[in-house]
């Protein structure tokens, strides 16, 4: 079975701290993905990656930057953190090719005060 | 721009009866696809079904169908003999073109709360 863990479930930051949120998966897959989830707007697309060090803006990329050093390690980086970036964060991971499942982790919610 | 639209942010249904989730979308692509996932009250989301833009049958998957009118845009979800486990928030979502590096975008819609009840 595929695996995308991600390193909380809980995080409470400060605002202005930087906050790193890491996720692996352990199938080898091409394509990692970074979204938000809030109330009432589903998931967004922070970020994404298709290769090691390649990375695309998603639709909502301002205030946040990704790092993909290895190939099943994708991080979701907020460089100053403020309230407004309270929300659920969910890494999602792809094989390459026609198979267009994407795989969860199981979700960090990120709370900043 | 591709858009999901899911216009029932809950709905209610008996035990063992079916229930409809709707969603419409609109892409100027030709080639797309359609998934449906499930997210629990546990927060994981977990894929259900998947249609692609060109597939001519109705994809199913046990209890799940997708209902999928090209002409009219629309994908609903069809669950059958609904269970308790079932309540659960479903979205909807869209894939896009492969970018230049390969990896498939999804749009997701604003889900809808099914609760089922005995």
């Amino acid at each position: 079975d595929v695996k995308v863990t991600q390193s909380s479930r809980y995080l409470v930051k400060r605002t202005g701290e930087k906050v790193f949120l890491e996720c692996v998966q352990d199938m080898d897959h091409e394509n990692m993905f970074w979204y938000r989830q809030d109330p009432g707007l589903g998931l967004r697309l922070i970020y994404f990656s298709y290769d090691v060090k390649m990375k695309e803006k998603g639709d909502i990329p301002e205030g946040y930057s990704v790092s993909r050093e290895k190939k099943e390690r994708f991080s979701l980086i907020l460089e100053s953190a403020s309230t407004n970036q309270t929300s659920m964060y969910l890494c999602a991971s792809r094989e390459g090719g026609s198979n267009y499942e994407q795989y969860f982790g199981p979700g960090t919610r990120l709370t900043v005060t | 721009a591709q858009k999901i639209t899911q216009t029932q942010p809950g709905m209610f249904v008996q035990e063992k009866e079916a229930v409809t989730l709707d969603c419409t979308y609109d892409t100027s692509d030709q080639s797309y696809g359609l998934f449906w996932y499930k997210q629990p009250s546990s927060g994981e989301m977990i894929f259900l079904i998947y249609q692609g833009s060109y597939d001519e049958q109705n994809a199913t998957e046990g209890r799940y169908s997708l209902n999928f009118q090209k002409a009219r845009k629309s994908a609903n979800l069809v669950i059958s003999a609904s269970q308790l486990g079932d309540s659960a928030m479903y979205f909807c979502a869209m894939r896009d073109k492969p970018s230049t590096g390969g990896g498939n975008k999804l749009t997701f819609g604003t889900g809808t709360q099914l609760k089922v009840e005995l």
